[in-house]
């Protein structure tokens, strides 16, 4: 199975900070995922990448961007965080065909 | 058309019980239906999926039951175990190679010993 890490379990930062949320897969998957967690909305897709240097919006980009330079490495930037971006934040691999496997997530809170 | 709704929220069952959360969807395109299980400070970790040509996919004391006809899905846990207790999050795709998954909103399971 693939495993997926997110750098940083809980972490941080005050409004308006620039925030960089780290993952790195280890089997050269092709896709990543990005997604937020909030008690009563379930998973919420921000921004996925189907290759290197290759992205798509998700369901919420707002506030968001994203980096893929290297094939096993996904990062979500923060361009000027605000208190309601504090969630879990989830990252996810997937190859194709198969189902996605998760992180352990990063706990953000943004003061 | 792009929902998964989810029901329970929350459940208590006590330790050798069944516990079942039902989902249902809308979009008929949608063929591909894993559930995730997420413990307290861990990832969402796949527990079991099941594809429309079959209505009832068994691993373990955990079976999805499928109901094409009604659009609904329903995970059900039999002989519940207090290390059962967690989130459980039902999703539909279109295939399991496709990008996106539509994530219920979860539900939190208790097992009481």
């Amino acid at each position: 199975d693939v495993k997926v890490t997110q750098s940083s379990r809980y972490l941080v930062k005050r409004t308006g900070e620039k925030v960089f949320l780290e993952c790195v897969q280890d089997m050269d998957h092709e896709n990543m995922f990005w997604y937020r967690q909030d008690p009563g909305l379930g998973l919420r897709l921000i921004y996925f990448s189907y290759d290197v240097k290759m992205k798509e919006k998700g369901d919420i980009p707002e506030g968001y961007s994203v980096s893929r330079e290297k094939k096993e490495r996904f990062s979500l930037i923060l361009e000027s965080a605000s208190t309601n971006q504090t969630s879990m934040y989830l990252c996810a691999a997937r190859d194709s065909n198969q189902p996605q496997h998760f992180g352990d997530g990063t706990r953000l809170s943004i003061l | 058309q792009q929902q998964v709704k989810q029901s329970p929220q929350s459940l208590i069952v006590q330790k050798g019980g069944i516990s079942i959360i039902n989902c249902a969807y809308e979009n008929t395109a949608f063929d591909y239906f894993p559930w995730y299980q997420q413990f307290p400070g861990k990832g969402p970790a796949l527990l079991i999926a099941i594809r429309p040509d079959v209505s009832e996919k068994k691993e373990g004391r955990f079976t999805i039951s499928f109901n094409k006809s009604a659009k609904q899905f329903s995970l059900h846990i039999m002989d519940s175990q207090p290390g059962d207790s967690a989130t459980y999050f039902c999703a539909a795709s279109r295939g399991a190679g496709t990008y996106k998954y539509i994530f219920g909103t979860g539900t939190r399971l208790k097992v009481l010993a």
